[in-house]
């Protein structure tokens, strides 16, 4: 089955500067590629995700990238600020289990001013 | 409009016990999830309905686990005879299945259990 691995597990930045998170996956057939932000006694909400047909999405100060051939996708957040302080997580379809999505095991940002 | 609830928020148990854990999905919404959070992991797919389609139990980590979906509409995740092991966030999630395409799955706040 497909398996994501997200890259860093905790990420510093100072407040203004870009942050970029790095996931690979596995199964060359998966097809959605959601990014979700969750904060600290919260689900997780979605804030961006891309699909299999194109390569990159932007949306305000948040960016995805996917690159097939390599099997993997970046979420880039520019002009940092404190409130994007939270665990963020990406996740990938697994084409052979239905809808379910498969997580990493996600990234702590924290934004300092 | 109103998104996804679950009840309890917390629920602390004894070792042995059985617990249900109670999902809300938004209006509407014919998909319903079922995750796993533990402490510092990602989420791990529990389970799966759709419509009145039998529903994806891949995930179950055991027979201890089981869920049901009354109606196409609420959803209960029961673990029997709970172990500490199954301490974690246990969260809902719901979407608008018209095609795999628009599967944008919306999460609830989650229920933290805690075996003691």
């Amino acid at each position: 089955g497909e398996n994501v691995e997200q890259h860093p597990s905790t990420l510093s930045v100072q407040e203004g500067d870009s942050a970029v998170i790095k996931c690979t996956y596995s199964d060359s057939a998966s097809n959605y590629f959601p990014w979700y932000k969750q904060e600290l006694g919260k689900g997780p909400q979605l804030i961006i995700d891309i699909r299999s047909n194109v390569g990159e999405k932007k949306d305000q100060r948040i960016a995805v990238t996917l690159n097939k051939t390599a099997k993997h996708f970046s979420l880039h957040i520019t002009e940092t600020q404190p409130e994007d302080s939270a665990v963020y997580f990406c996740a990938a379809r697994d084409p052979w289990g239905g809808t379910a999505l498969i997580f990493g095991k996600g990234t702590t940002l924290s934004v300092s001013s | 409009g109103a998104g996804v609830s679950q009840s309890p928020s917390n629920k602390v148990t004894e070792k042995g016990k059985d617990v249900e854990l109670r999902c809300d999905p938004i209006s509407g919404h014919t998909a319903l999830y079922w995750y796993r959070q533990s402490l510092g992991q990602g989420l791990e797919f529990l389970i799966y309905f759709q419509g009145n389609s039998a529903p994806d139990k891949s995930g179950l980590p055991s027979d201890r686990f089981s869920a049901e979906r009354t109606g196409g509409s609420v959803s209960t995740l029961t673990i029997q005879r709970t172990q500490q092991e199954d301490s974690a966030v246990y969260l809902c999630a719901s979407s608008l299945l018209v095609s795999s395409s628009t599967d944008t799955q919306y999460f609830g706040p989650g229920t933290r259990l805690t075996v003691l």
